[in-house]
């Protein structure tokens, strides 16, 4: 159980163009999910928070109006790259958990993208 | 500032010895610790998770200790296999359900 997918799984896309990920909870309901970033040899970093029906939290230096989240139910959140260039080049992983301040995170398998 | 650290980037172990890996952190009050499995490409893996009063858990072949004083948690795979070669990840919770990553130690088990 609490399995969490993420679509697409690689993504290239042209300089300016916008970028839709998905993240989904494909057996339980997800309160809270969560995005990060990784860059190669690199941790990951969160970049924001979101409750379902609710706005997402971003972290510190992250650009809320180029990486527009949005959680609109409880097994879906997408987390959209607006005007990418390619230093937004990165893996991003999606994570979900059942209620909101539990500690267990299901994370997705992440996805790709290169912007050219 | 806040840090986390691995203590090393890389470990390479002969098949059926212990791996221990190091998590070191300063500057943070975790109510647990959290470590996880990354293989290549893809999402990191929930391997176990342990409390600020605990000082130790184990799961099947992995352990893991949790010293508060020392803020350092040690991660130890015995009796290695060459399909533990992962890199590992360990992650912190300051008293909220945010994560914070090392930026985790590769191992690689030779047979």
């Amino acid at each position: 159980g609490a399995v969490v997918s993420q679509h697409p799984s690689w993504v290239i896309c042209k300089s300016g163009t916008s970028v839709k990920i998905e993240c989904r909870s494909l057996d339980f309901q997800a309160t809270t999910m969560f995005w990060y970033r990784q860059f190669p040899k690199q941790s990951l970093m969160l970049m924001a928070t979101s409750n379902e029906g609710s706005k997402a939290t971003y972290e510190q230096g992250v650009e809320k109006d180029k990486f527009l989240i949005n959680h609109a139910s409880l097994t879906l959140s997408t987390l959209t790259v607006t005007s990418a260039h390619p230093e937004d080049s990165s893996f991003y992983i999606c994570s979900a958990s059942l209620a909101v301040l539990t500690d267990t995170q299901y994370f997705g398998p992440g996805t790709r993208l290169t912007v050219l | 500032s806040q840090k986390i650290e691995q203590n090393s980037e890389a470990l390479n172990i002969q098949e059926g010895k212990t791996a221990t890996l190091t998590c070191n952190y300063t500057n943070y009050s975790p109510a647990y610790l959290q470590w996880y499995r990354q293989d290549p490409g893809r999402g990191p893996v929930f391997l176990l998770l342990i409390r600020e009063n605990e000082k130790e858990k184990r799961k099947e072949r992995l352990k893991v200790t949790f010293d508060t004083t020392l803020k350092q948690s040690l991660f130890h795979i015995t009796a290695s296999q060459p399909a533990d070669s992962a890199t590992y990840l360990c992650a912190l919770a300051p008293n909220d359900y945010k994560l914070s990553f090392g930026a985790g130690t590769t191992v690689t088990v030779r047979a």
